[in-house]
């Protein structure tokens, strides 16, 4: 299986909005409501955003937001804050009853 | 509350067989849930390895199939990962995870398969392969 398509770096400025792509197929991305997207801080433990593409667990900002599309699912995040900035990643179930995680999105808040 | 907790040898030596332990605490494994393996090689992304049911059923990335088990043991609330054959390649970081599950008046459940919805994360461990 290959890894889902990100963008390797996406930036904004604060208070403006974002949005990260996760390209996968009809097997995984497109097949199923099932892309999850994790935020990764340097040297810490990848955090749960967003899950089943648009759902938010408990605790998480509703500035950050989730789609789909076709193949491609997106992660939205609005009134970018500094804490933002980090890396994220999409992941999505699969027609093999596996998972695929996208390569990453380096976010960068100017 | 849950809290994971990966342990296990630093170093490895190629060709060897790499194995971790992830012990859980605040929940017993036997109750349920599904749990991961996912690790990060330096400066890199995270690839899942495989995943595993309280019961014993696993799940493997395809790409590491023929080189992994993941076993639970509900008696000492821990689970396994051993992955054979190592090269330098399996160097990396890494992590056990809880995959999300849903609460109802009724108690809290696993969702029924995995999804790639990991709520709960160890706080990861290096492994370095080096003769």
């Amino acid at each position: 299986q290959s890894a889902l398509t990100q963008p390797a770096s996406v930036s904004g400025s604060p208070g403006r909005s974002i949005t990260i792509s996760c390209t996968g197929t009809n097997s995984d991305v497109g097949g199923y409501n099932y892309v999850s997207w994790h935020q990764q801080h340097p040297g810490k433990a990848p955090k749960l955003m967003i899950y089943d593409v648009s759902n938010r667990p408990s605790g998480v900002s509703n500035r950050f937001s989730g789609s789909k599309s076709g193949n491609t699912a997106s992660l939205t995040i609005s009134g970018l804050q500094a804490e933002d900035e980090a890396d994220y990643y999409c992941s999505s179930y699969t027609s093999s009853s596996t998972l695929v995680f996208g390569g990453g999105t380096k976010l960068t808040v100017l | 509350q849950v809290q994971l907790q990966e342990s296990g040898p630093g170093l490895v030596k190629p060709s060897e067989t790499l194995s971790l332990t992830c012990t859980v605490s605040g929940y017993s494994i036997s109750s349920g849930y599904y749990w991961g393996w996912i690790r990060q090689p330096p400066g890199k992304g995270l690839e899942w390895i495989g995943s595993i049911y309280h019961r014993g059923s696993t799940y493997y990335n395809p790409s590491l199939k023929s080189r992994v088990t993941i076993s639970v043991d509900t008696s000492k609330n821990q689970f396994s990962l051993k992955l054979s054959s190592v090269t330098a390649a399996d160097t990396a970081v890494y992590y056990c995870a809880r995959e999300l599950g849903y609460c109802s008046s009724a108690g809290c459940y696993d969702r029924g398969t995995i999804l790639g919805a990991f709520d709960i994360w160890g706080q990861g461990t290096m492994v370095t392969v080096s003769s």
